[in-house]
């Protein structure tokens, strides 16, 4: 399976700041996912990052708010803008590894104050 | 996207068995039933899939029973290190490698010595 290197692993930082998440595939991979996960919670689909085009955004997120980057089949880039407390969150990328499997990273847990 | 319904949480010992049950109604012709455990400060690894009858790895065993409108996880003689939270979830068939894991509550499983 995929092994995916995610950073950073954790970081605090100060509200209105933005973030940038980074997920670094090890072999070429079609699509790659980033997810939220609040404390205690479930995981949720951000959006789809598709090499080449435009990221696909699930309702309640928005381009303008966790801006996705794909330049390549390895890696991918979600922002977290203009942050709030309430964006506090683990931040996990993954991609489809095998038949039907998928690998995520470790996550980033992030803290705004 | 076919959702899923499973217990919140399950307590269980060392040595026991433990059985998972999870419920998705609305399952359509393609889909497949997938397993994923998390453990705290990780990202949701891939356990067991499988669409009917049973499925069984050196991990666990899946079974569905001939409607598919519920599975259950059986975990063989749980240790501690098995405490985790468990997903259940439904993957349509893709036409490209284009499934997108929408994941419900999970079941927050605490194996006691």
């Amino acid at each position: 399976s995929a092994v995916i290197s995610q950073k950073p692993s954790r970081d605090i930082c100060q509200r209105g700041t933005s973030l940038t998440i980074q997920c670094q595939v090890d072999s070429q991979v079609t699509m790659m996912f980033w997810y939220r996960q609040q404390p205690g919670q479930s995981l949720t689909l951000i959006a789809t990052a598709n090499q080449g085009s435009e990221a696909t955004y699930e309702s309640g997120f928005v381009i303008d708010k966790f801006p996705i980057s794909r330049p390549n089949l390895t890696f991918s880039t979600l922002t977290v803008s203009n942050m709030s407390p309430e964006d506090s969150s683990i931040y996990l990328c993954s991609v489809v590894t095998g038949v039907r499997g998928y690998t995520f990273g470790s996550g980033t847990r992030l803290t705004v104050v | 996207l076919a959702k899923t319904t499973q217990p919140i949480s399950m307590d269980s010992y060392e040595g026991q068995e433990v059985n998972i049950t999870c419920s998705h109604n609305n399952i359509a012709t393609n889909d497949y039933i997938t397993w994923y455990q998390q453990f705290p400060s990780q990202g949701p690894r891939f356990i067991i899939q499988g669409y009917k009858t049973k499925v069984t790895n050196e991990v666990a065993s899946l079974f569905i029973p001939a409607d598919r409108k519920s599975s259950t996880l059986s975990l063989p003689r749980v240790s501690l290190s098995d405490t985790a939270v468990y997903y259940c979830l439904v993957v349509e068939v893709p036409s490209q490698n284009t499934d997108k894991l929408i994941f419900g509550t999970g079941t927050r499983l605490q194996v006691f010595p």
